[in-house]
C-alpha cells in the first residue's frame, strides 16, 4: 500500500463549481501535510500547507482528519486557471523530513 | 535569486550511457532531494541529502548514484542509462517559504529519454 494514496481522476466540473479531493495517507505519525499544484510539464509548486485546525486560502479550504488519516481539499467557486494536477504531501517521519507525494487528482474545470 | 536550476533540461541518451544531472540551490538550504515522475505514478523519491557530504537512499534508487560535495549542489548519476529510467526528474530542496511555511522548492525538471 502507498504511503500517501488519492483519487487519480479527473474530476471535470463546470466553472463555478465547488469541487473536493481527499487524500489519505498511512502513516499515524506523520506531522505535516501540505497540498501542491502542478501545471502540465511544469514543476510542483507549494498551495497551501493543511493545519489540524483547517485553514483557508482564498477560495481554498484545506482540513485535516487525524482519526480517519486524510486531508481534504476544498476548491469553491471553480476558474479555467484552476485546471490543473494537485498532489497531497505528506512528511513521513522516520528521522528526516522527506516529503512524500501522492500520485495526484488531475482537476479540469471547462467553460 | 535563481532558486532551484536542474541541468539540461532535455536529454536523450542510448542505452548503457552515463550522464549526470546536476541541480544547484543559491537558498542554503540543507536538504535536497531528486524525484522522478512517470505517468499514473507520482513523484517518488530516488535519492536525498542532509546536508554537504551526506546522501541516503530513497523509495527507488537502483541505478542512480548521488553525491553533495558542495551544500549548494546535488547531483544525479546515471551509469548506464536503460530505458526504464525514462522519465522527468526534478530537484527540490526544502526551506521556508515566503508564508513561512516550510516548503519544498523544485527545478523545472529534465526530461530525459532513453533509446
Amino acid at each position: 500500500r502507498k504511503e500517501v494514496e488519492q483519487d487519480p481522476g479527473p474530476f471535470n466540473v463546470p466553472e463555478g463549481a465547488t469541487v473536493a479531493f481527499n487524500c489519505t495517507y498511512s502513516n499515524s505519525a506523520s506531522q505535516s501535510f501540505f497540498w501542491y499544484r502542478q501545471d502540465c510539464r511544469k514543476e510542483p509548486k507549494l498551495l497551501m500547507s493543511v493545519y489540524s485546525s483547517g485553514n483557508e486560502d482564498g477560495r481554498f479550504t484545506a482540513q485535516l482528519n487525524r482519526a480517519s488519516q486524510y486531508i481534504s481539499l476544498l476548491i469553491r467557486d471553480s476558474k479555467l486557471s484552476d485546471s490543473a494536477t494537485y498532489l497531497c504531501v505528506v512528511n513521513i517521519p522516520g528521522g528526516s523530513y522527506i516529503p512524500t507525494f501522492g500520485r495526484g487528482t488531475s482537476l479540469i474545470v471547462h467553460p | 535569486n535563481a532558486g532551484v536550476t536542474q541541468t539540461p533540461k532535455f536529454r536523450v541518451l542510448k542505452t548503457g550511457q552515463s550522464m549526470t544531472l546536476l541541480c544547484a540551490q543559491d537558498m542554503n538550504h540543507e536538504y535536497m532531494y531528486w524525484y522522478r515522475q512517470d505517468p499514473g505514478m507520482g513523484l517518488r523519491l530516488i535519492h536525498y541529502s542532509v546536508g554537504e557530504g551526506t546522501t541516503a537512499k530513497g523509495e527507488v534508487p537502483d541505478g542512480y548514484n548521488v553525491s553533495r560535495l558542495k551544500k549548494q549542489n546535488f547531483l544525479l548519476g546515471l551509469e548506464s542509462a536503460a530505458p526504464s529510467q525514462t522519465s522527468v526528474y526534478f530537484c527540490a530542496s526544502l526551506g521556508r517559504g515566503g508564508r513561512g511555511n516550510t516548503e519544498a522548492f523544485f527545478g523545472q525538471g529534465t526530461r530525459l529519454t532513453v533509446v
